[in-house]
């Protein structure tokens, strides 16, 4: 599974968009690009998922370059609740995790 | 979507005992793993708890350490062998279907080793 790189920690406002990046340059043509995240003393939460094109839920959009090699998660309206480790991880959907450090987020009133 | 529960959810242990975490999801699965997380650190996958056959370890972990079994699609248990202060950890598991967008996981286990 290709590597991630992410910045160790980000400061957004309330009610502003964050906007995280990701760099996974060694990306291969079959792996997708997954974001999870990890609130205080929980279990990871997938947030949103994607291979080539831009993908957008109910949590989040995601915005992957036309080379694949960088993304970047996008919270539209950032809320206290969205302070956690952000996790970008490049997976073929076989099941298994590799997660790296992180962005840690930081949501301030 | 699965609902993973974990029991214990915390537990203090005295060196050199083993205790065994269960993992229950709520569903069948095809895919049951167990990581674990360091003060401080980001996950580490331990194993891929394989159901009917032996556990595929990741570099770094032995089976005597962390003895894992699968008896059926819906649970699966980690033992935590001869412990030191060092394996004090959260402990969690996370199970994947092959008909699912994602990984779920459980509220781990948090483990402090005397």
């Amino acid at each position: 599974d290709a590597k991630t790189t992410q910045p160790t920690s980000m400061d957004c406002a309330e009610g502003r968009a964050a906007n995280l990046p990701c760099n996974h340059s060694t990306i291969s043509g079959n792996e997708y690009v997954y974001w999870y995240r990890q609130i205080h003393s929980q279990g990871p939460q997938y947030i949103i998922h994607g291979l080539k094109n831009n993908e957008t839920n109910e949590m989040a959009s995601l915005i992957i370059t036309e080379d694949r090699k960088s993304s970047t998660l996008i919270l539209p309206h950032a809320t206290l609740r969205d302070t956690a480790v952000y996790y970008c991880i490049v997976n073929n959907q076989g099941g298994k995790l590799i997660f790296g450090q992180g962005t840690e987020l930081s949501v301030k009133p | 979507s699965a609902v993973i529960s974990q029991k214990p959810s915390r537990d203090i242990c005295q060196r050199g005992t083993s205790l065994t975490i269960q993992c229950q999801v709520d569903s069948q699965v095809t895919m049951m793993f167990w990581y674990r997380q360091q003060p401080g650190q980001s996950l580490t996958l331990i194993a891929t708890a394989n159901q009917g056959s032996e556990a595929t370890y990741e570099s770094g972990f032995v089976i005597d350490k962390f003895p894992i079994s699968r008896p059926n699609l819906t649970f699966s248990t980690l033992t935590v062998s001869n412990m030191s202060p060092e394996d004090s950890s959260i402990y969690l598991c996370s199970a994947y279907g092959t008909s699912w967008n994602e990984q779920f996981f459980g509220p781990g286990t948090r483990l402090t080793v005397l």
